[in-house]
């Protein structure tokens, strides 16, 4: 079992340009959670797909990020017009259904908006 | 809103001492607890969950017990090592709702020789 595989590790964007963000969940988990990490703001929660659909959007921020789940096997969080505050960890964490009180992460994606 | 306090940002203890981790929440449902253990460089990884009332849970020598009358779900061990040195978080969950955890701001444990 690979765990939660996240790409790339690190990226390095200048302010304005886009930002893609790749996270496979565990093999079967259908629950995928997406946070992101600062010094300042510590763990936030962003956003919640189960079965591909998304469920609950409530930590996005309302502009230029946005996340999909086309299939089982991949979820995207994407960033347009990246600013420095964008600066973070970005987390992936993924679950089985039905057991959604254990979240296992991926080793995140560190993001630098220069 | 939901929140979760951890009192202590920073401690410091020496190898083979006890440690408790402060945590207490608020929230308007009945919720799940966890303490998350994250070491440096790495993913959060679950170190202890709990949404049994006065109930203590254990896993690798830490454990803790939820209080709701308190609203507080404290982290404990009895005898620190080298290698617990990390970051902690205590997180809340609502088990009827998305599952979204709600993190505290975490404390930076660091255990000496």
């Amino acid at each position: 079992n690979a765990g939660v595989i996240q790409t790339p590790r690190h990226k390095v964007t200048g302010k304005g340009q886009e930002a893609t963000l790749w996270c496979e969940p565990i093999s079967g988990h259908s629950a995928v959670f997406w946070y992101r990490q600062t010094i300042v703001q510590g763990l936030e929660f962003l956003t919640y797909f189960r079965n591909q659909a998304p469920i609950d959007d409530s930590g996005m921020p309302k502009e230029r990020f946005s996340a999909q789940m086309p299939n089982q096997s991949h979820s995207t969080l994407k960033i347009q017009s990246t600013q420095p505050q964008d600066s973070a960890v970005y987390l992936c964490a993924s679950s089985l259904l039905g057991n959604q009180d254990t979240q296992y992460f991926g080793p995140g994606t560190r993001l630098l908006v220069l | 809103g939901d929140s979760v306090t951890q009192t202590e940002g920073l401690v410091t203890l020496t190898k083979g001492l006890p440690v408790m981790l402060n945590c207490t929440y608020q929230t308007t449902y009945s919720p799940f607890l966890f303490w998350y253990v994250q070491h440096l460089n790495e993913a959060p990884k679950l170190l202890l969950k709990s949404s049994t009332d006065n109930k203590r849970t254990e896993h690798q020598g830490f454990y803790a017990t939820l209080h709701k009358s308190s609203s507080s779900f404290h982290l404990q061990k009895s005898s620190v090592q080298l290698s617990d040195s990390a970051l902690y978080f205590c997180a809340l969950s609502d088990p009827s709702g998305s599952w979204q955890l709600i993190f505290g701001s975490g404390t930076q444990l660091t255990v000496m020789p």
